[in-house]
């Protein structure tokens, strides 16, 4: 079974700019979440999927930042225009079923860098 | 609300030395809580958790946590390490009851000296 996956792995920008994030969730999991880690700080959840509804979008820090999930299944998120602070790697990860707590299965992540 | 403290960004032990990393949690209500690790350039991945039950929890790769409530604490150990334990380690929580928003430390990075 294929984990999460996420592209691009690394990404350089410039100020201004305009960076699309992608996840692909393990298949079948309703749950997405994206977080984000800011350099020698905390893991910060941003929000949550269940299927193609947003659950929980209180972690998003302004409304630069843009998330889909197109059919319930692949999700994106947009940064417009991309700010230095947002530079970060940006976690991706996807659990089966809502409810009971279940294993949150992570991607590798998108190394954000903005000049 | 909750939260998570990490005493030591990094840690340092020798192969076959005891490896004890800290974690301290604040909930308002019962608390799940995890241990994840992170590779280099990999994903973050499950070692352990405790939801409800045995406080003492054992996880992959011969860790294990207590949860302790009296002190607020689920600190992970692991009687002897190897090198390639060498790894960043996140204490994580979220509440029970079912909602998934989980709230991480800012890690721990665990080197392994030969």
């Amino acid at each position: 079974e294929a984990g999460v996956t996420q592209f691009p792995s690394h990404s350089v920008i410039e100020k201004g700019q305009t960076v699309t994030l992608r996840c692909d969730p393990i298949s079948g999991h309703d749950n997405l979440y994206w977080y984000r880690r800011v350099m020698g700080k905390e893991i910060k959840f941003l929000l949550h999927f269940v299927k193609e509804s947003k659950q929980d979008e209180s972690g998003m820090p302004n409304n630069r930042f843009l998330a889909e999930r197109t059919g319930g299944t692949y999700s994106t998120l947009k940064v417009q225009p991309a700010e230095l602070e947002d530079s970060g790697v940006y976690f991706c990860a996807s659990s089966h079923r809502q409810g009971a707590w279940e294993t949150q299965y992570f991607g590798p992540g998108t190394r954000l860098l903005v000049l | 609300a909750q939260s998570v403290t990490q005493l030591g960004s990094h840690v340092s032990v020798s192969e076959g030395a005891l490896v004890l990393l800290r974690c301290n949690y604040s909930s308002s209500v019962p608390p799940y809580l995890f241990w994840y690790v992170q590779y280099p350039n990999q994903g973050l991945q499950l070692l352990l958790k405790y939801t409800t039950g045995a406080t003492l929890v054992k996880g992959i790769n011969g860790f294990e946590a207590e949860f302790k409530k009296s002190e607020t604490s689920f600190h992970l150990t692991k009687p002897s390490a190897h090198m390639s334990d060498a790894a960043e380690y996140f204490c994580a929580v979220t509440p029970s009851g079912g909602y998934q928003k989980v709230t991480f430390g800012t890690g721990t990075k665990l080197q392994v000296i030969p």
